[in-house]
């Protein structure tokens, strides 16, 4: 089955600067990769997300890469914000598989000021 | 106000009780999902459904059941019957088989002692 693994568990970085988290998967028939955001207690909200189709998405300060050659896809931060600290969750789907969402073990984000 | 609810926010169980999670939507989906996460772990999938009446076992059933009666709930039961239930559950969904974006409840914490 599919497996995700997500780099690194922990990032630091300081405000104004950019965050990159990066995720690899397994299953070549993966083609829905979403990047989910968490707050503490409470439930992952979806930030964007990236079909097999596309190379790159941006939203704002936020983009995703996906290298379907390497099995690989990352998302970026730019001019990160004290309110960006949070854990970060990638996540692969593959259509045969009923759309069953496997995720990444996270990466928990601070910024400083 | 659209979205997902759960309830309560904070559970506390003797060891060998059964309890029963609650999670309602209101944005018509037919899809809903449970999840458990661990601390510093990512999320495991439960169980999930598809469409009313019909539920199928994700990675980690053993000692869960659900129910899905209504379009709008999809209650989760941990029997005694698991290991270590204490965890954070989480209950999302989507609007349809196969289409990915799934949107997540605010969370039970449950502790068992």
């Amino acid at each position: 089955g599919e497996n995700v693994e997500q780099h690194p568990s922990t990032l630091s970085v300081q405000e104004g600067d950019s965050a990159v988290i990066k995720c690899t998967y397994s299953d070549s028939a993966s083609n829905y990769f979403p990047w989910y955001k968490q707050e503490l207690g409470k439930g992952p909200q979806l930030i964007i997300d990236i079909r097999s189709n596309v190379g790159e998405k941006k939203d704002q300060r936020i983009a995703v890469t996906l290298n379907k050659t390497a099995k690989h896809f990352s998302l970026h931060i730019t001019e990160t914000q004290p309110e960006d600290s949070a854990v970060y969750f990638c996540a692969a789907s593959a259509y045969n598989q009923g759309g069953k969402l496997i995720f990444g073990q996270g990466t928990e984000l601070s910024v400083k000021p | 106000d659209g979205g997902i609810t759960q309830s309560p926010k904070y559970l506390f169980r003797k060891e060998g009780q059964n309890v029963t999670l609650s999670c309602e939507q209101n944005l018509n989906h037919d899809a809903m999902y449970w999840y458990r996460q661990d601390p510093g772990q990512g999320l495991r999938l439960i169980y999930y459904s598809q469409i009313v009446n019909d539920f199928q076992k994700g990675d980690i059933a053993e000692g869960y059941s659900v129910s899905r009666e209504k379009k709008e709930s999809f209650p989760l039961t941990v029997t005694s019957a698991q290991k270590n239930p204490t965890a954070f559950y989480l209950c999302a969904s989507s609007r349809v088989q196969g289409d990915y974006e799934q949107y997540f409840g605010p969370g039970t914490r449950l502790t068992v002692t």
